[in-house]
């Protein structure tokens, strides 16, 4: 059974990088029939895409992100991460990560417990 | 491009509640459309993805439709029940695979 689960520092300082790891369970994450994305959540906000991916494939960025944002994969502890530079208080959001499945489109299909990131000074 | 939902919705159970998810540019048509519903102090699960599709487990109580004439998408909840309650969020692509998540609606049963 298909497993995610996020983790992260909790509390950084403005201007520090973020780095989040997702760790899968249930699944090869250099499977080309596995997608993986990033989405956040604000506290008492909405969702926010940050980013999908499939291993060895093309990676896709929300615009508004993406001058701040690197994907990486460890296939041997089968982790994706995400590094987010320069973070502001803005920054502040409870992270998911998610895998997609395949319909006629990729759409988000199990989404980790989440971890959140507290950015403030 | 932005998808806009109503901030909220109540009824009571029993009832029907339809939420509305209108794109601001671009047909609502010419990429499909998925619902997220997200429990208080839960991760998102999927109730309707490619406009009208469940997920196996999802009851049939939930239905997605697709409106040209508004280029808006809807979801409806029928025969609505207290574990209903929760925030639902349509989300969409552009042309660029860019995602976007509507601006989400919470769903109050009375």
């Amino acid at each position: 059974q298909l497993q995610l689960q996020e983790s992260g520092p909790g509390l950084m300082k403005p201007s520090e990088t973020l780095s989040l790891t997702c760790t899968v369970s249930g699944a090869s994450i250099s499977s080309s029939n596995n997608y993986w994305g990033w989405v956040r959540q604000p506290p008492g906000k909405g969702l926010e895409w940050i980013v999908n991916f499939y291993y060895g494939g093309n990676t896709y960025y929300n615009s508004s992100l993406k001058s701040r944002v690197n994907i990486s994969v460890d296939t041997s502890k089968n982790q994706f991460s995400l590094k987010l530079n320069s973070v502001t208080a803005a920054d502040t959001a409870v992270y998911y990560c998610a895998s997609l499945k395949l319909g006629r489109i990729w759409f988000f299909d199990l989404w980790g417990r989440g971890t959140l990131v507290t950015v403030s000074s | 491009f932005m998808l806009t939902q109503p901030h909220s919705v109540s009824e009571s159970p029993g009832k029907t509640v339809t939420i509305s998810c209108t794109r601001s540019s671009g047909s609502i048509a010419s990429r499909y459309v998925q619902w997220y519903q997200q429990r208080p102090g839960s991760s998102p699960t999927t109730v309707i993805y490619e406009d009208n599709q469940r997920p196996s487990g999802v009851p049939d109580r939930f239905s997605g439709s697709i409106d040209s004439s508004s280029n808006s998408a809807s979801l409806t909840i029928s025969g609505l029940k207290t574990e209903d309650e929760a925030d639902y969020y349509c989300q969409s692509y552009d042309g660029s695979n860019e995602y976007v998540f509507g601006t989400g609606t919470r769903v109050t049963v009375l």
